[in-house]
């Protein structure tokens, strides 16, 4: 059974463009949601996380929105750069267990 | 300095061997965990060790048994290596002071265990 599904598997975005990945789960018991980038042959590095009392979350280029009521979250990547190609994985957790269940992971690639 | 080191990176061995992987973290962190990623990128939990005490054990195989000699350290033990065990494994490691909150978990190189 997968918790925490996401869309799309692979994405090519031009530089400059807005990537965007779609998360959705199902288990309302969660309530942290981090995103994390994976570089070929290295491990996932979180890239930013929230939590269901806000809707939305800046750092940067990178936004996560989030909608409780439709049990969906999602990553923007503003002005895309050839050096944001990697893979990103959505995830999602409960309080006091520290497990976190991924995402299948979005392969994203941004051309020159 | 390295967060999270794991050793060895790459691991090619034949079926039916044992085999060791270790990990440390050196963030004073009190919860680690092992993770496989398949050949499809999936990432999954396998175990989660706080303070040395096993807290997390999924659906994993017998085979697999995670061993951890003090807080900044988690091993993972593989017996009789089978084919399907070939993947990217991965340590992790989160502080977990408050239990009230989810931490970041800041994950090790990885190592690409090969079975033929």
């Amino acid at each position: 059974q997968q918790q925490v599904k996401q869309s799309p598997q692979s994405l090519i975005v031009q530089k400059g463009g807005i990537s965007i990945i779609n998360c959705a789960y199902e288990n309302t018991a969660f309530d942290y949601f981090p995103w994390y980038q994976q570089f070929p042959g290295k491990g996932p590095a979180l890239l930013i996380a929230i939590r269901p009392d806000v809707s939305e979350k800046k750092e940067g280029r990178f936004t996560i929105s989030f909608n409780k009521s439709a049990k969906q979250f999602s990553l923007h990547i503003m002005d895309s750069q050839p050096g944001d190609s990697a893979t990103y994985f959505c995830a999602a957790s409960f309080t006091g267990f520290q497990k976190l269940v991924f995402g299948t992971g979005t392969r994203l690639l941004v051309s020159p | 300095d390295t967060a999270v080191s794991q050793t060895p990176k790459y691991l090619v061995t034949q079926m039916g061997n044992d085999k060791s992987i270790k990990c440390e973290q050196n963030l004073g962190h009190d919860t680690m965990y092992w993770y496989k990623q398949d050949s499809k990128k999936f990432l999954k939990i396998m175990f989660s060790y706080n303070n040395k005490e096993l807290i997390i054990n999924e659906t994993v195989p017998n085979r697999f048994s995670p061993k951890s000699p003090d807080k900044a350290h988690l091993n993972l033990h593989i017996n009789s290596l089978e084919l399907g065990d070939s993947a990217v494994y991965f340590c992790a490691s989160s502080q977990n002071r408050d239990r009230a909150r989810a931490d970041t978990q800041y994950f090790g190189p990885g190592t690409r265990l090969t079975v033929l």
